[in-house]
């Protein structure tokens, strides 16, 4: 079953701009969750906001929330290499399983 | 710092074969899950324990089965392994309850199935 949609689905942008990445989702949530994957390698939490809280910041990352919108962006400043990923949402609900996304894939280009 | 290991990066089998793939977490975590990870489809859950013993089915059980019989150890098993099955596995591992149920992710094994 599958809950968050990201978009875009790529995205290619110059080091040091700032990337911002979307995801919509279907029914109410607990909390919504982003990860990062690195080619072929598991995925690593980034930050989680729950469904009370509207925006969150954690390094350079930033991440907002609109449940009236069912909707969540995830916004990376001053974008580096090392941020060349695939990046998922996760929707939480009350039970303890998240829902994954199919993913934007970053490029950070030179 | 949380560490969920996986028993093989890469793994080759061949058709009909018994697969078990195996997974460990050191957090005292009481969930652990087993997903594989297909391009274009994302991430789906295979199946979930969130106790010693206890299993649920995730959305793609069919041709898997699991065995916890300690609260660290996840194992996946594929009975009779089918090409179909080729695909990155991913095993996590959370605290039990919604409210801080982020998930700590393997380095994932690349079974082929020839």
């Amino acid at each position: 079953s599958q809950q968050g949609e990201e978009d875009p689905q790529a995205l290619s942008i110059q080091e040091g701009e700032n990337a911002t990445m979307n995801c919509s989702y279907k029914t109410s949530i607990n909390n919504l969750q982003w990860y990062r994957q690195n080619s072929g390698r598991g995925l690593v939490h980034l930050i989680l906001i729950r469904s009370n809280e509207r925006e969150k910041h954690s390094g350079r990352l930033r991440v907002t929330l609109d449940t009236s919108k069912k909707s969540s962006s995830l916004l990376i400043t001053a974008s580096r290499a090392a941020d060349t990923a695939s990046y998922f949402c996760a929707t939480g609900s009350r039970d303890d399983k998240i829902i994954f996304g199919k993913g934007t894939r970053l490029h950070i280009l030179p | 710092d949380v560490k969920v290991t996986q028993s093989s990066r890469y793994l080759v089998k061949r058709t009909g074969e018994k697969v078990f793939l195996e997974c460990v977490q050191d957090m005292d975590h009481e969930n652990m899950f087993w997903y594989r990870q297909d391009p274009g489809l994302g991430l789906r859950l295979i199946y979930f324990s969130y106790d010693v013993k206890m299993k649920e089915k995730g959305d793609i059980p069919e041709g898997y089965s699991v065995s916890r019989e300690k609260k660290e150890r996840f194992s996946l098993i594929l009975e009779s392994a089918s090409t179909n099955q080729t695909s990155m596995y991913l095993c996590a591992s959370s605290f039990l309850g919604s409210s801080r149920n982020e998930q700590f992710f393997g380095p994932g094994t690349r079974l082929t199935v020839l």
